[in-house]
């Protein structure tokens, strides 16, 4: 257990629905990332945030993918209008920004789309 | 834009026998350099890093990398091979600013053979 929890661990939905995931970070982690990992791959980047800002997103994070980070806390990442190729894990990674930067990962949010 | 390959989607070896899981990087910058493991069903653990300094690196459970900068490389090594090693090593890179998050491989499954 790295300290990095999200929920739900499994998400079933039916296509066209929204979805909403949750990560909280390690207390005083100023720094947030979500990756998506489909089977077989790496994770891959979709968004970073430095305590509330949202600083960067991936060109893979499409209009119907929205994350936020109020008072740089917890985050969470809705998927409007959910398509059967969103069916993935989505992972959330903390760290503290430092020389030697690490990412701790929670145990991923598992996405089937139906 | 940076990149990782790793050799071989799959690596079979016999319990105590060397584990070697091959990475190489492409980076326009000084990189950072990470492997992380995943058990089935789980999050990413890191097990070691490189970011400036001695450019071979130990890290949990035995395992350790060697950053060798002319080729490109940062192969994963472990001496004698457990089977609670069987899982999935994905090797990462970042450019140490954090905006762009890890770029992974796409991950090698090892197996440990009785």
């Amino acid at each position: 257990d790295t300290g990095v929890s999200q929920n739900p661990r499994h998400k079933i939905t039916k296509r066209g629905q929204n979805v909403t995931f949750r990560c909280d970070p390690i207390s005083e982690h100023n720094r947030l990332y979500w990756y998506r990992q489909t089977l077989g791959q790496g994770p891959e980047f979709l968004t970073y945030f430095q305590n509330e800002a949202q600083l960067e997103k991936s060109r893979l994070l499409s209009d119907r993918f929205s994350a936020e980070r109020p008072k740089g806390s917890f985050s969470t990442l809705e998927i409007q209008r959910t398509e059967q190729g969103d069916s993935a894990m989505y992972l959330c990674a903390t760290e503290v920004v430092t020389r030697q930067e690490t990412q701790y990962f929670g145990p991923g949010t598992r996405l089937l789309v139906l | 834009a940076q990149s990782v390959t790793q050799l071989g989607s799959h690596v079979s070896v016999s319990e105590g026998a060397l584990v070697l899981l091959r990475c190489n990087y492409s980076s326009s910058v000084p990189p950072y350099l990470f492997w992380y493991v995943q058990y089935p069903n789980q999050g990413l653990q890191l097990l070691l890093k490189y970011t400036t300094g001695a450019t071979l690196v130990k890290g949990i459970n035995g395992f350790e990398a060697e950053f060798k900068k002319s080729e490109t490389s940062f192969h994963l090594t472990k001496p004698s091979a457990h089977m609670s090693d069987a899982a999935e090593y994905f090797c990462a890179v970042s450019d140490g600013g954090g905006a762009d998050g890890l770029t992974f491989g796409k991950g090698t499954h090892l197996i440990i053979q009785p």
